[in-house]
């Protein structure tokens, strides 16, 4: 079954426009949370962990919330060079460290 | 540190051939992972390793596929035969402990 659920699939913004993704869970006995970025030819790159309900992290224009049921990424007055797919991932109880990733959330900003 | 670290980026075989993925992990890090990704399915894991043991297996889709952790700074995944539905980017990953991981840039292998 799905544990990883992310909205919207695609999104276009314009330069500036600030927007959220959304990253839904049904794994219970979360150990950590991820988001990773990924550039089309490329390998995902970390981004954040998050470990706790109402924890919250920022980098640059991103910023990622947790809650008990899904997870946030803000992303605050985009530029062009944020377009990339944004992927969750989630750390469960039920495996020493692996990862069970979304589909991705594929942003473009336009100029 | 030049990260991780695949090789080939980009495989085009026939069908019914044999495909080897390599990939060297970062050193020091004592997990690796082999993910397999498409537009369909996203980002699947296969198989990874703990100290160079196998841990989890059960992603690898059948007997066709296998993989291998000889020693800390080398893996294999080798598929024999392949086939069309195999043709996907293959992404090896490492991680220190329970940290996140580090992908390398991947292999994208067609089979014709």
């Amino acid at each position: 079954e799905d544990q990883v659920t992310q909205s919207p699939e695609a999104l276009r913004l314009q330069e500036g426009e600030s927007s959220s993704l959304n990253c839904s869970y049904t794994v219970s006995g979360l150990r950590g949370l991820f988001w990773y970025r990924q550039d089309p030819g490329k390998g995902p790159e970390f981004l954040f962990t998050l470990y706790s309900a109402g924890e919250e992290k920022e980098k640059e224009r991103l910023k990622a919330t947790l809650t008990k049921k899904e997870s946030f990424l803000h992303i605050t007055a985009p530029k062009p060079e944020d377009s990339a797919t944004y992927l969750c991932a989630v750390q469960a109880p039920w495996g020493n460290n692996r990862l069970a990733f979304g589909k991705g959330n594929q942003v473009v900003v336009i100029p | 540190d030049a990260g991780v670290i695949q090789s080939p980026r980009h495989e085009v075989t026939e069908m019914g051939q044999e495909v080897t993925l390599r990939c060297k992990p970062i050193s020091g890090h004592d997990y690796l992972f082999w993910y397999r990704q498409t537009m369909m399915r996203g980002l699947e894991l296969l198989i990874y390793f703990n100290n160079n043991v196998p841990i989890d297996d059960s992603g690898m889709p059948e007997d066709r596929f296998s993989a291998k952790m000889p020693n800390a700074s080398f893996s294999t995944l080798k598929i024999q035969p392949s086939e069309p539905r195999d043709s996907a980017v293959y992404f090896c990953a490492s991680s220190f402990g329970e940290a996140g991981y580090t992908f390398g840039s991947g292999t994208r292998l067609t089979v014709v």
